[in-house]
């Protein structure tokens, strides 16, 4: 059954430090997603990455993925209060048939200013 | 096009009653998926369709819910006879299967009290 974990659940920081979110899944998948969510809001698309070695950046956000590690990141640099929100990662594994999309709990970013 | 439509976005009942929603996903995209989330939780997977198929229920879901998708357009959920822990924030999303990434769009969703 594939899981996927993320940590930590809960990450209070402070504006303009770096930090970095780690998001584990259990067996092989094809593509890994990041989501933001803002309270009481829906979620919003991040980034997609779907090889091994992937990185993609938008603004104060950077996403890489190690296929081999199962392990991908979502870094974020100097960050600033706007950034404040739930961020998730979600796996699925379409190349065995398997296309539903698995979510991890969520890390609850808290950006003090 | 607007995105994915949810409604109602919110949804009041007693125990026992039966609920649906109903989800409008993007006209060009043929997945649909269902969610359900309740506070501090990640979205859990329901059931997801491919055009009017359902490709796949959550084994984890009970009789009671049921999800269909006649035309391939729209989609509703029904719950019967709710219970108090079926109170939850129901998600819908849709993709494009064919040449794209897989990325789901999300709606506002419906969130369910049930009392």
């Amino acid at each position: 059954e594939l899981k996927v974990e993320q940590n930590p659940l809960f990450l209070s920081m402070q504006e303009g430090k770096n930090y970095t979110i780690y998001c584990n899944y259990s067996t092989t998948s094809d593509r890994l997603y990041w989501y933001r969510q803002d309270p009481g809001k829906s979620l919003e698309s991040l980034f997609v990455l779907l090889s091994n070695g992937a990185v993609k950046q938008e603004g104060r956000l950077m996403a890489s993925l190690d296929t081999k590690a199962r392990l991908s990141t979502l870094h974020i640099t100097a960050a600033v209060h706007d950034l404040s929100a739930t961020y998730f990662c979600a796996v699925d594994r379409p190349s065995v048939g398997d296309d539903k999309i698995i979510f991890g709990k969520g890390t609850r970013l808290h950006i003090l200013p | 096009d607007t995105g994915v439509s949810q409604n109602p976005r919110h949804k009041i009942t007693k125990r026992g009653q039966n609920v649906t929603f109903r989800c409008d996903p993007i006209s060009e995209h043929n997945r649909l998926y269902w969610y359900r989330q309740t506070l501090g939780q990640g979205p859990e997977f329901l059931t997801y369709f491919q055009n009017e198929a359902q490709l796949e229920k959550s084994r984890l879901l009970s009789d009671r819910f049921s999800a269909e998708r006649p035309k391939g357009s729209f989609s509703t959920l029904e719950i019967q006879r709710t219970e108090q822990g079926d109170s939850a924030m129901y998600l819908c999303a849709s993709s494009i299967r064919t040449g794209g990434t897989g990325e789901l769009f999300f709606g506002e969703g419906s969130r369910l009290t049930v009392l």
